[in-house]
């Protein structure tokens, strides 16, 4: 599975948008970019997860840039409740192996 | 609701003493799985199942046993834990590439 890099913490104003952003520029074609969130040392919570197109349900919104070398994660309005640690993560869709390699993510702080 | 359990979510003991964590899913899930997640080092698998009776070793299987006899349930055991256990345990299951976590139990062993 390919690497991730996120940068290590941001800010964000409560009812901004919060752009969370990842870099995996040895992706593979049939890889796709998944994201997790992890608030407080509770269990990892599943956001979203794109293959090339762009994704948006309830939670957030994910952009893969045309190249697929990079994404965005958008929580459209941040909430304090928002605040965690934020997990970019590449694997194979169809992996059996079901493994999630987490990196360090970015930790948003959601300030009032 | 759809969920995974796990028990005891809090559990301090001392080395050598056999325990047991449980992990149960109501989601008919074939592909269940643990991690431990230390500072530093983040979330790795220590064991993970594919359907019942079929286990396999992840990253850090050392120290650790699995069994899955039911499709709903997959416990960790430790026979003989040790301080270098001492971590927060997360049982997750999967359905098309999603992962659904436990609240996590939070082992000390003195």
């Amino acid at each position: 599975d390919a690497k991730t890099t996120q940068p290590p913490s941001m800010d964000c104003a409560e009812g901004r948008a919060a752009n969370l952003p990842c870099n995996h520029s040895t992706i593979s074609g049939n890889e796709y970019v998944y994201w997790y969130r992890q608030i407080h040392s509770q269990g990892p919570q599943y956001i979203i997860h794109g293959l090339k197109n762009n994704e948006t349900n309830e939670m957030a919104s994910l952009i893969i840039t045309e190249d697929r070398k990079s994404s965005t994660l958008i929580l459209p309005h941040a909430t304090l409740r928002d605040t965690a640690v934020y997990y970019c993560i590449v694997r194979v869709g169809s992996s059996n192996t079901g493994k999630l390699i987490f990196g360090q993510g970015t930790t948003l702080q959601v300030k009032p | 609701e759809a969920q995974v359990t796990q028990n005891p979510r809090y559990l301090i003991t001392v080395t050598g003493k056999k325990l047991t964590v449980t992990c149960s899913q109501n989601m008919n899930h074939e592909y269940m799985s643990w991690y431990r997640q230390d500072p530093g080092l983040g979330l790795r698998q220590i064991y993970y199942s594919m359907n019942v009776e079929v286990t396999d070793k992840g990253d850090v299987p050392e120290g650790y046993k699995v069994s899955r006899k039911e499709k709903r349930n997959f416990p960790l055991i430790l026979e003989s834990p040790s301080p270098n256990q001492t971590s927060l345990y997360f049982c997750a299951s999967l359905e098309r590439g999603e992962q659904f976590f436990g609240p996590g139990t939070r082992l000390t062993v003195l």
